[in-house]
């Protein structure tokens, strides 16, 4: 099976652009989550989707967003980029309910200039 | 003070040494997982563990959930086994939202 596929894996923008990144999940895993890592803060939850539902969402403004499509597939959109979204995003994906193993994506590296 | 917390932050070790990485966390939770991530790279799941002892090669994980602590170890250290370790619990209290602790950063000299 292929992995969790992440698009693009390097992006540069700058302030005030907005960015739309894209996670395919392993082949039959319906939950997709998506976090940010930066060296400051570490790695912090961002938000989970599941059959198309955003069901959990972690502490961001809502200049991010995201949704899940009928395929499993997601996106991630940052919009007014300021320096500080300067970060890895990667997202990963589990088969769904309860706590399962979470596999994760390369990652996506967003510099905001 | 972060919920989930790890032990060493660095961790330097002559290849061939037994590592203990620790991981505290002060809410409940009902499983705990343990990544690996090398520099530049992506992570890697390890371990998902909810109860007693997981092993897998040279790694062993272990969590005692009454006392809210998890440990990796590594056996016979390599340097191929240089990278951040981070350890992370869906808690409860947050509506099992994954919270990482800060990460080790291990390096492991030949």
């Amino acid at each position: 099976k292929a992995g969790v596929t992440q698009t693009p894996r390097y992006l540069i923008k700058t302030r005030g652009q907005q960015v739309t990144l894209s996670c395919s999940p392993i082949s039959g895993h319906r939950s997709v989550s998506w976090y940010q890592q930066t060296p400051g803060q570490g790695l912090q939850f961002l938000f989970e989707y599941f059959s198309e539902t955003q069901r959990n969402k972690g502490n961001f403004p809502g200049r991010f967003s995201g949704r899940q499509f009928s395929n499993s597939r997601s996106e991630m959109n940052v919009s007014t980029l300021e320096l500080g979204d300067s970060a890895l995003y990667l997202c990963a994906s589990s088969l769904g309910q309860g706590l399962d193993e979470q596999f994760f994506g390369p990652g996506t590296r967003l510099t905001v200039l | 003070k972060n919920e989930v917390e790890q032990s060493p932050q660095n961790l330097t070790a002559q290849e061939g040494e037994f590592i203990t990485i620790n991981c505290s966390y002060s809410v409940g939770i009902s499983a705990l997982h343990w990544l690996q991530q090398h520099p530049g790279g992506g992570i890697v799941s390890l371990f998902m563990l909810s109860s007693g002892k997981k092993k897998h090669g040279r790694l062993i994980a272990t969590i005692n959930i009454q006392e809210k602590h998890s440990s990796l170890h590594i056996t016979a250290s390599h340097p191929r086994d240089s990278a951040v370790y981070i350890c992370a619990a869906p808690l409860e209290a947050s509506n099992y939202k994954l919270t990482f602790g800060k990460g080790t950063l291990l390096t492991v000299n030949p």
